[in-house]
């Protein structure tokens, strides 16, 4: 079983609906979770961060956690063809001296006109 | 502005050469990692350094080596290149200060092992 489980998609969403991406994680030791936005060609940028069960928002994006059921998700509401990328799930879990993150594999949107 | 930068961006080895990949932040960040993203794998982790002269190998180290002896900079070596160490190579830092959680990457290395 992989640490960090991502559907690879792609997920394919008309302009303006909601996207909803998920990732799941085998290490109940997990602390901290987080989403990253890679274009194609670039690198990875941190979109959302979540820390505690729930939901957290930032503008468009909301990232949910649930603990018990070792998941996270990413929804994007009102998707724009910008949002085309791939998006990749971050675990961190502390270890010996400092943090390390484990990522998935990551899930492609396409945000279709 | 602060930022992290890597170079070269792009780089052709041949097998069996030493290769250094460069890696500089000025945010002044305790924690610096190295990454090798390939398809189907993701993100893996070769070596991460919590401060100067701390080295720590990560999941995939084999043929690689770290050294730290500033803030700033942690270079990645490849001692004698395979062409298995082809990949996309992407450092990352993040700062103790702030809890040391968040990774802020750097644009990336493409190497190609011929």
């Amino acid at each position: 079983q992989k640490e960090v489980e991502q559907n690879s998609g792609p997920l394919s969403v008309p302009e303006g609906a909601i996207a909803s991406l998920n990732c799941t994680y085998s290490d109940r030791g997990s602390q901290s979770f987080f989403w990253y936005r890679q274009y194609s060609g670039k690198s990875p940028e941190l979109i959302m961060s979540i820390y505690s069960n729930g939901d957290k928002e930032d503008g468009r994006f909301t990232a949910q956690l649930n603990k018990a059921s070792q998941y996270v998700s990413l929804l994007i509401r009102d998707s724009q063809p910008s949002d085309s990328a791939t998006y990749l799930c971050a675990v961190n879990r502390l270890t010996g001296g400092g943090n390390k993150l484990t990522f998935g594999t990551g899930t492609q949107l396409k945000v279709e006109l | 502005d602060a930022e992290i930068t890597q170079s070269p961006r792009h780089k052709i080895t041949e097998t069996g050469r030493q290769v250094t990949l460069a890696c500089h932040q000025t945010w002044n960040h305790n924690n610096m990692f190295w990454y090798r993203q390939d398809l189907g794998h993701g993100l893996r982790l070769i070596h991460y350094s919590y401060g100067v002269q701390d080295t720590n190998k990560g999941e995939v180290s084999d043929g690689y080596s770290v050294s730290r002896s500033n803030t700033e900079d942690l270079p990645l070596t490849l001692e004698s290149a395979a062409s298995s160490q082809t990949s996309v190579y992407f450092c990352a830092s993040s700062d103790t200060r702030t809890g040391g959680r968040e990774q802020y990457f750097g644009p990336g290395t493409r190497l190609t092992v011929t």
